[in-house]
Order: structure tokens, then sequence, then C-alpha cells
């Protein structure tokens, strides 16, 4: 089967760094995307990486290793407004443009 | 510019009875996808559409239909309501390098009770 595995909980105090592993498990990879969920709010679009490496914007980053089938997201300088779930998704291939979805980890950022 | 449009945001059915969540984008996306949301789950993709006059069935098709007769809209048909449909249902869409890059526009959800 295909499958993403995410840490479910996560929990940092402001102005530190947090990083959320995605690990996956699919017939064939396109790319990896990570999505921000406030409470209550639409998923919004935060990175790919289709390659291997660093991809960096502000205060977010993410990380790609195909080899290891492993990403993650880099968040620093936390801010209060930061606590929300945060999916990773694969493009798998052969699936038609259709994303699989982990099932999100949740982020509290404590002052 | 509003981007991905769904109604209703709230809604409460009865057993049985059929209804059905609109969808519309303003980005003349040819991706669009309806997905439902358990509370503490990740997304389930239920039927998605590659372009008007064409769709696919998700992961969980079940009890759910939907149309494409134009670039802009999706509803999804509820028929025969039951509690296991009690969900948030997002609709996205994404233009022609969105599955590429795996970007996708959410709407802001609706919320369905089904009691």
């Amino acid at each position: 089967g295909q499958s993403l595995e995410q840490p479910s909980e996560v929990t940092a105090v402001e102005g530190a760094i947090v990083q959320i592993n995605c690990t996956y498990q699919t017939s064939g990879f396109y790319g990896l995307s990570w999505y921000q969920q406030h409470d209550g709010g639409a998923p919004t679009f935060l990175s790919y990486n289709a390659l291997d490496g660093l991809e960096e914007t502000g205060r977010f980053s993410s990380f790609l290793s195909r080899s290891d089938s492993y990403g993650y997201l880099l968040l620093q300088e936390l801010q209060m407004k930061d606590s929300a779930s945060y999916f990773c998704a694969v493009r798998a291939a052969g699936n038609n443009r259709k994303l699989i979805w982990g099932l999100g980890t949740s982020l509290a950022v404590n002052p | 510019n509003a981007g991905v449009t769904q109604t209703p945001k709230f809604r409460i059915l009865k057993i049985g009875q059929s209804m059905t969540l609109q969808c519309t984008q303003d980005m003349n996306h040819n991706y669009m996808y309806w997905y439902r949301q358990d509370p503490g789950m990740g997304l389930k993709l239920i039927y998605y559409s590659v372009g008007a006059g064409i769709t696919d069935k998700g992961e969980v098709p079940n009890g759910y239909n939907v149309s494409r007769s134009t670039t802009e809209d999706f509803p999804l048909r509820l028929e025969l309501a039951a509690p296991s449909q009690t969900s948030v249902y997002f609709c996205a869409s994404s233009g022609a390098q969105g599955p590429n890059t795996g970007e996708l526009f959410f709407g802001e959800g609706s919320r369905l009770t089904v009691l």
C-alpha cells in the first residue's frame, strides 16, 4: 500500500526551531508537498520538493531525500500564529495527479 | 480575487435527505477535487475532475456524486445522507502546473452534520 507517516503532535516555544518529519512509502514518486491548516480553516500550500535538498521560503524550509523516502518541514523563529496542523502530501507515479496525504502534525507554540 | 468558493458553510441534514455542496473557482483551473476531513484526520479524496465533462472516483466515492459541466463549477451531491457522512468537506482546484507542483487551492470548507 501507499502511506505517509508524520508525528501526530509537536510542542515548541516561541522563537525556537522545530522540525516536522515525513516518511513515505509509495509506488513511484514525483514530489512532496507541505500544507498548513489552522483550526477550522482551509489547508494552505507551503512548499513543494521534487529534487533532493533544501528549499527555503522565509522562516519555513522544506527538505527532501528521495533515496531515504524522507522529508521534513523546518520552522524557524516560531511565532504563536504558527500553531496549526501541518500535512505532508505526496504525488505518486501513476496517481493521475492525485495527492496522497499524511494524517497531519499538530504544532502547539507556547509563550 | 475570490479563488475557490464553497457553499453552504454549515448544514445540518436528517438521515436520508439529499443535498448538493456547491464549489466554484474563478482561476480558470482545469483540475478540481472534493475532499472530506474527519476530526483529527487527514484529507480523503472523494472525487476529482481533470476538466469539464471529465470526472473520476477518489478513495471514498460511495454515497456521493459529482458533475463538471463547466470549468468553474464542481458540485458534490450527497444522496440519502448517513451519519457517517458527517464531516468537513473541502473543494480544491489547481492549474495546469498544479499537479506537477503539488499546489492546490482550497475553499473554506463546508461543515456537514447528519443527524
